[in-house]
C-alpha cells in the first residue's frame, strides 16, 4: 500500500525566499507524480506532473524533481510571494491509476 | 488546463435526507472520474472510482449503498449521499482524468472546486 509523507507539515517564510517542499513515497512503482495546491475551502489546482521517465518539470517559479528509485520528490518555489500561501499536496500515481495523497505542507508567505 | 465543475458548492441538509452532488468535465470527455472526501486538516481520501456506463468501484470501508455513484455520460458523474447523518459532513471533491501527453501517453487528473456538505 502506497504511503506518502510530506515534510514539513507547515512552513512560514518571508516574501522573496526560495523554498523546498519535500515528498516521499513508499512504493516506487509509479507512473507519474503530481503536485497540487489547495487554497482553504477550495478544490485542488494541478501545478506540475512529472512522468516516471522524467527527472524534473518546470513551470514559472516552480520546479519539481523526481527521484523514483529513492521514492522522493521535491517542489522548489523561487522568489516566494504572499499569493503562494496555500497547502501543497503531492500525489504519486501507481498502476491502479489512483492518486495517493500526502497530508500536505501548509505554506504561509509573509509580506 | 481542463476544467471540472461541481454543483452545489455547499449544501446543508437535515439528518435522514439524501443529497446529490454533480461533477462535470466542461471541455473534455472523461470515461473515469474519482470521488474523494476530505475532513478538516486531513488529506484527500479516495472513496470510489466512477466509470462511464458501468458500476463504480468503491474503496475498502466505503458503503456503496450509502454513497451512490452514477456516471451516466462522458461528462457527468453524480454522488448521492443517502440517509445522511452528521458524521457524513465533509468536503467532497471529484476529479476527472484526461488522456494527455504526446500521443496520449498518460492521464492527468483535474479536480473540481469541491462541495461542502453539512448535515444537521
Amino acid at each position: 500500500k502506497q504511503e506518502v509523507t510530506q515534510i514539513p507539515a507547515a512552513l512560514s517564510v518571508p516574501e522573496g525566499e526560495n523554498l523546498v517542499l519535500n515528498c516521499s513515497f513508499t512504493d516506487s512503482a509509479i507512473y507519474n507524480l503530481q503536485w497540487f495546491r489547495q487554497d482553504p475551502g477550495k478544490g485542488l489546482t494541478s501545478l506540475l506532473l512529472i512522468q516516471s521517465s522524467q527527472r524534473e518539470q518546470t513551470s514559472g517559479r516552480l520546479n519539481a524533481s523526481l527521484d523514483k528509485s529513492s521514492g522522493r520528490s521535491t517542489l522548489y518555489i523561487a522568489a516566494s510571494q504572499p499569493g503562494d500561501s496555500a497547502t501543497y499536496l503531492c500525489a504519486p500515481q501507481g498502476g491502479s491509476e489512483k492518486l495517493v495523497f500526502g497530508k500536505g505542507t501548509k505554506l504561509t508567505v509573509n509580506p | 488546463g481542463a476544467v471540472v465543475s461541481q454543483h452545489p458548492s455547499w449544501v446543508i441538509c437535515k439528518s435522514g435526507t439524501s443529497v446529490k452532488i454533480e461533477c462535470r468535465s466542461l471541455d473534455f470527455q472523461a470515461t473515469t472520474m474519482f470521488w474523494y472526501r476530505q475532513f478538516p486538516k486531513q488529506s484527500l481520501m479516495l472513496m470510489a472510482t466512477s466509470n462511464e456506463g458501468s458500476k463504480a468501484t468503491y474503496e475498502q470501508g466505503v458503503e456503496k449503498d450509502k454513497f451512490l455513484i452514477n456516471h451516466a455520460s462522458l461528462t457527468l458523474s453524480t454522488l448521492t449521499v443517502t440517509s445522511a447523518h452528521p458524521e457524513d459532513s465533509s468536503f467532497y471533491i471529484c476529479s476527472a482524468r484526461e488522456l494527455t501527453g504526446t500521443s496520449g501517453s498518460f492521464y492527468e487528473q483535474y479536480f473540481g472546486p469541491g462541495t461542502r456538505l453539512t448535515v444537521t
